[in-house]
């Protein structure tokens, strides 16, 4: 079974672009999580979605967003970049009523 | 707010020698999931154990198991007879709901070294 799969792995852009992170799920989850890992503010959850909706935010900016598609693939978006995007950015997948998340490898952004 | 302590930023052990990870966390709720996940080199956050507040017993998983003190809300992780593969970051995580919904709080990490 093959596991969540984050695309791409590496990605640089420039301050002040926009960037789309990919995220597929283990076959079977619905419900997809994304984190971002950063030196100084370690791992934080940047939103949950289930069934296309997004049902629980942290606190981000509205700068980042994201969606899912009816195949449960998500999608985040960061427009408007900084450098203080920088960071390692994290997609976990979940079965429905069962607590585990399982993650990516995740997509390491780095903005110049 | 839910938070994570884990107050040791890096332990190191010898091989084949016990190690144990601390982690504290504070919530008001009294049914909620606690975590250890493993983040080596590669990145990806591999889960180790799992516990359920309601339950009582210890969970364990070959060379991992936890000591989880609902009271004292502290939640630490042994590793048996370490191994070398064993060095990586470990991560205490919380959640309310379970499958992701309300997103894991994480502790900011224990940097395990093994030493040959």
């Amino acid at each position: 079974k093959a596991g969540v799969t984050q695309t791409p792995r590496y990605l640089i852009k420039t301050r002040g672009q926009q960037v789309t992170l990919s995220c597929s799920p283990i076959s079977g989850h619905r419900s997809v999580s994304w984190y971002q890992q950063t030196p100084g503010q370690g791992l934080q959850f940047l939103f949950e979605y289930f069934s296309e909706t997004q049902r629980n935010k942290g606190n981000f900016p509205g700068r980042f967003s994201g969606r899912q598609f009816s195949n449960s693939r998500s999608e985040m978006n960061v427009s408007t970049l900084e450098l203080g995007d920088s960071a390692l950015y994290l997609c976990a997948s979940s079965l429905t009523g069962v607590p585990e998340a399982f993650f990516g490898q995740g997509t390491r952004l780095t903005v110049v | 707010a839910q938070t994570v302590t884990q107050s040791q930023p890096e332990m190191s052990v010898q091989e084949a020698e016990t190690v144990t990870l601390s982690c504290t966390y504070d919530t008001s709720e009294s049914d909620y999931y606690l975590f250890w996940y493993k983040q080596p080199p590669s990145r990806q956050m591999i889960l180790v154990i799992r516990q359920e507040a309601y339950k009582q017993q210890n969970a364990t998983e070959n060379r991992f198991s936890v000591n989880f003190q609902k009271a004292a809300k502290s939640f630490s992780l042994k590793i048996s007879d370490s191994q070398l593969g064993d060095a990586a970051m470990y991560f205490c995580a919380y959640n309310v709901s379970g499958g992701g919904a309300d997103g894991l709080t994480f502790g900011k990490g224990t940097h395990l070294i093994i030493q040959p």
